[in-house]
């Protein structure tokens, strides 16, 4: 099993609807975890954090962490053509302060006009 | 422009060549990491700097990879004898206290191999 897994897609919602998308994650990482938005060509940018169990709201955007399943999502609301991009999974690896991340594959995300 | 600065931006080498990447992290940001993405997969860990000091190496990093970060500053990342599995493209990322929460990634550099 890789460390951080996801689907990757394209997963295709209309404009205006939720996009979800999901992320497992094994024992090998800890439990700290980033999602990534990144569009073609360009490099990775940070959209949120999460390190405890339950939900994190920041705008549009919801990350929810459920430990005990081992699974991490992140939940677009109203989504816009602008949100088509690849979104990536992070967990932390690491011991002491040298905690590097850990990316999944991505997964592509389309926003139908 | 304050943001981490990767050059050159693409390269096109022929295998069995050297070459060399250069970034530039945000001032005053002594973790400096390096990450390799080919096509459909996430970055993949390459290693990282705490000022100038090396402190950890990924496997992926062969004995024809070298990086650098003389006087804790710009980072070099050196490929020797270059194969087309190295094609991909080289992100460099850095942060203030390795607080991944404040790590910018640069633009990237994409090496073609042919």
């Amino acid at each position: 099993q890789k460390e951080v897994e996801q689907n990757s897609g394209p997963l295709s919602v209309p404009e205006g609807a939720i996009a979800s998308l999901n992320c497992t994650y094994s024992d090998r990482v800890s439990q700290s975890f980033f999602w990534y938005r990144q569009y073609s060509g360009k490099s990775p940018e940070l959209i949120m954090s999460i390190y405890s169990n339950g939900d994190k709201e920041d705008g549009r955007f919801t990350a929810q962490l459920n430990k005990a399943s081992q699974y991490v999502s992140l939940l677009i609301r109203d989504s816009q053509p602008s949100d088509s991009a690849t979104y990536l999974c992070a967990a932390e690896q690491g011991v002491d302060s040298s905690y590097k991340l850990i990316f999944g594959s991505g997964t592509r995300l389309l926003v139908r006009p | 422009d304050t943001g981490v600065s990767q050059d050159p931006r693409h390269k096109i080498t022929k295998r069995g060549q050297n070459v060399t990447f250069r970034c530039d992290p945000i001032s005053e940001h002594n973790r400096l990491y390096w990450y390799r993405q080919t096509l459909g997969q996430g970055p993949e860990f390459l290693t990282y700097f705490q000022n100038e000091a090396q402190l950890e190496k990924s496997r992926l990093l062969s004995d024809r990879f070298s990086a650098e970060r003389p006087k804790g500053s710009f980072s070099t990342l050196e490929i020797q004898r270059t194969e087309q599995g190295d094609s991909a493209m080289y992100l460099c990322a850095s942060s203030p206290d390795g607080t991944n929460e404040k790590l910018f990634f640069g633009s990237g550099t994409q090496l073609s191999v042919l």
